[in-house]
């Protein structure tokens, strides 16, 4: 499965529209991009998912360029509550058995 | 629709001792998977059953560990005996059989393992 790198952690203000980006260089032609967003003492949750271009739903959208090897989470102006860890997954539709969590984003939401 | 559920939420025991873990899916999800993040590491897969048969179990440790889901319902990891390199949190997700599109994984709180 391809491997992801993101930034360790990001601070924001409420209010405040956030972008995570994701870089998965070695992504192949049938993996999809999933973010989950994990609060402490939580389980994972699942957040939205991509294959190209863009996807929105109620919570987020998700920006993939035409090469696919980055993707970037957009969070519409952030409160204190979406303080919490987002990681990015890829893997392959047909074989989307296991997800192999990296370190993940720690975003800080300040007042 | 309730979600994932573990128990126990947090278990404390000494090394050597027997632990068993249990997790409900969601119902009608066939897929159920067993993660764990040690003290300061990522998650990593542990296995994945399909109904009751193991689909894939590459990322169990070692033999101490053990898994069920019989009947194809709730699953159970035992950890025999337990280590202390077993402490961390263990997450079970639930999804349901893909048609040709991408699973949702839905994870349950995690089980938090204190082995001293």
């Amino acid at each position: 499965l391809a491997k992801t790198t993101q930034p360790i952690s990001m601070d924001s203000y409420e209010g405040q529209e956030v972008n995570i980006t994701c870089s998965h260089n070695n992504i192949a032609t049938n993996d999809y991009i999933t973010w989950y967003q994990q609060f402490p003492s939580q389980g994972p949750r699942f957040i939205i998912q991509g294959y190209k271009t863009k996807v929105t739903n109620e919570v987020a959208s998700l920006f993939i360029p035409a090469d696919r090897k980055s993707s970037t989470l957009s969070l519409p102006r952030v409160s204190l509550s979406d303080t919490a860890v987002y990681y990015c997954l890829v893997g392959d539709m047909n074989n989307f058995n296991k997800f192999y969590f990296g370190s993940g984003t720690k975003l800080n939401v300040k007042p | 629709e309730a979600g994932v559920t573990q128990f126990p939420s947090h278990s404390v025991i000494e090394k050597g001792q027997t632990v068993t873990l249990r997790c409900d899916p969601i119902s009608g999800h066939d897929n159920l998977y067993w993660y764990r993040r040690v003290m300061g590491k990522e998650i990593k897969f542990l296995l994945h059953f399909v109904k009751e048969s193991k689909q894939d179990e590459s990322g169990m440790p070692n033999n101490r560990f053990l898994a069920e889901r019989t009947g194809g319902t709730y699953s159970t990891l035992k950890v025999q005996p337990a280590e202390l390199e077993d402490s961390g949190v263990y997450f079970c997700a639930s999804s349901q059989v893909g048609l040709g599109l991408q699973e949702t994984q839905y994870f349950g709180p995690g089980t938090r393992l204190l082995v001293l």
